[in-house]
């Protein structure tokens, strides 16, 4: 059974930083591209990161690029995500997604990231 | 990297169907077969319906089906359930590695 576990999430002020892990199990993680998407509170989904098997290729959506880095250490099949100057717009709750497809296949039961002073 | 257009909401009573909508551009929804469906319930995570389009995970009842045409793509629930009250939201390939989302339409079952 695939399991996605994400930690790290809580209250931090802005400018702060704050990093994101998400313990992968139940499939082979460095076969499959990894997504991180977020949903402010009430709002819908954005699609935020995304990186390659290998970790060669990593991509952003615009409003985090320069600021937030995904990366991931296949070895202990973990994705990961590195956020930093972090604005009152990057509250939400963060899932680590699991590609395949062309979509998103599974996902983590999400971990909240509250930016505020 | 606009949002999609969805309706914000849809409804329909058991056992009726319920087509929502998801509008985007050539860049995205019309230049690519790469269009997928998430269900939402409130306070859990989003899980996969559709993707490429038409195609259902295994587990996903056949009463969910997909469909585009030209910039639009649509997700319809057939035999409407109570248990499908739910957000749903679209998603699609967007070129350059990138992903966008719809802004979400949420299902009542009257």
């Amino acid at each position: 059974e695939v399991q996605l576990v994400e930690s790290g999430g809580g209250l931090v002020q802005p400018g702060g930083s704050l990093r994101l892990s998400c313990a992968a199990s139940g499939f082979t993680f460095s076969s499959n591209w990894m997504s991180w998407v977020r949903q402010a509170p009430g709002k819908g989904l954005e699609w935020v990161a995304g990186i390659k098997p290998d970790g060669s290729e990593k991509y952003y959506v615009d409003s985090v690029k320069g600021r937030f880095t995904i990366s991931r250490d296949n070895a202990k099949s973990s994705l990961y995500l590195q956020m930093n100057s972090l604005r009152a717009e990057d509250t939400a709750v963060y899932y680590c997604a699991k590609d395949g497809s062309w979509s998103s296949d599974h996902w983590g039961q999400g971990t909240l990231i509250t930016v505020s002073s | 990297q606009s949002a999609l257009t969805q309706p914000p909401s849809a409804s329909g009573s058991p056992g009726q169907s319920v087509t929502i909508s998801c509008t985007g551009t050539s860049s995205d929804v019309g230049g690519y077969n790469h269009v997928s469906w998430y269900q939402q319930h409130p306070g859990k995570a989003p899980k996969l319906m559709i993707y490429e389009v038409t195609e259902r995970p295994s587990g996903v009842p056949d009463r969910f089906s997909g469909s585009k045409s030209g910039n639009t793509a649509s997700l319809t629930v057939s035999g409407l359930q109570a248990e499908d009250e739910a957000d749903y939201y679209c998603s699609s390939f967007a070129g350059s590695k990138h992903w966008v989302f719809g802004g979400g339409t949420k299902l009542t079952v009257l």
